[in-house]
């Protein structure tokens, strides 16, 4: 079945320590999002790409970066993690971000907790 | 800044009851959508609506988009334990390629 992937599932990393978060998918979307979503809160859009073309929003902290290597796969790393960016992190895909029927579809997420 | 209000944040029914899951907004969107999302899992789209006044049943649940596309509901018909979980709705502008405007969530919990 065509979905979205995340690895791993579950993340435990130390304070100040890089940590790399993976996501990929099998459905050919050209659009690839990134969420955090802190516990029963709607989630909040980090960044996106169009293709290969990244979209950062303004209030994502710079400790955060992502890389698109190809269709397939998109990477979030976290510089120097601190306490507060404990949470869960969702991956979606849209197959184009123009038209109201291209829906966003997400991820099982990668729970991250820093220690 | 376009908004999503969702109401209520919490609901804690019986199984058995009807329940009905708001979101307002003072801005139009193109399309609204509605999602489920378990503890622990990534949120699973259940619905689409894209016309003003259109009506989507999935089962025991209806979907409904407000006129003016500034508001939908979500109506659950004799709910069940399994249909616990934070239910969200997210809204696309219209001029804001793909991004989502989410609705704060409903948490519901339906006791056996």
């Amino acid at each position: 079945d065509a979905m979205v992937i995340q690895n791993p599932r579950y993340q435990v990393t130390q304070f100040g320590k890089p940590v790399t978060l993976s996501c990929s998918q099998t459905l050919n979307h050209n659009v690839m999002y990134w969420y955090q979503q802190k516990s029963s809160q709607a989630p909040k859009l980090l960044f996106h790409y169009y293709d290969k073309d990244f979209n950062n929003e303004a209030d994502t902290p710079d400790n955060f970066q992502s890389r698109r290597p190809n269709t397939s796969f998109c990477f979030l790393d976290i510089r120097s993690p601190g306490l507060g960016d404990a949470a869960m992190y969702l991956c979606a895909t849209s197959r184009d971000r123009s038209g109201a029927r291209y829906e966003q579809y997400f991820g099982p997420g990668t729970r991250l907790t820093v220690t | 800044t376009q908004l999503l209000e969702q109401s209520p944040q919490f609901l804690s029914i019986q199984e058995g009851e009807n329940l009905t899951v708001y979101c307002n907004s003072s801005s139009v969107f193109s399309s609204l959508q509605w999602y489920r999302q378990e503890p622990g899992e990534g949120p699973v789209l259940l619905v689409t609506v894209v016309t003003g006044g259109e009506v989507k049943k999935l089962k025991r649940l209806t979907f409904q988009f407000g006129d003016a596309r500034k508001d939908s509901s979500l109506h659950i018909t004799a709910a069940q334990p399994g249909d616990t979980g934070l239910y969200l709705c997210a809204g696309r502008p219209g001029n804001q390629g793909g991004k989502l405007i989410f609705g704060q969530g409903t948490e519901l919990s339906v006791k056996p």
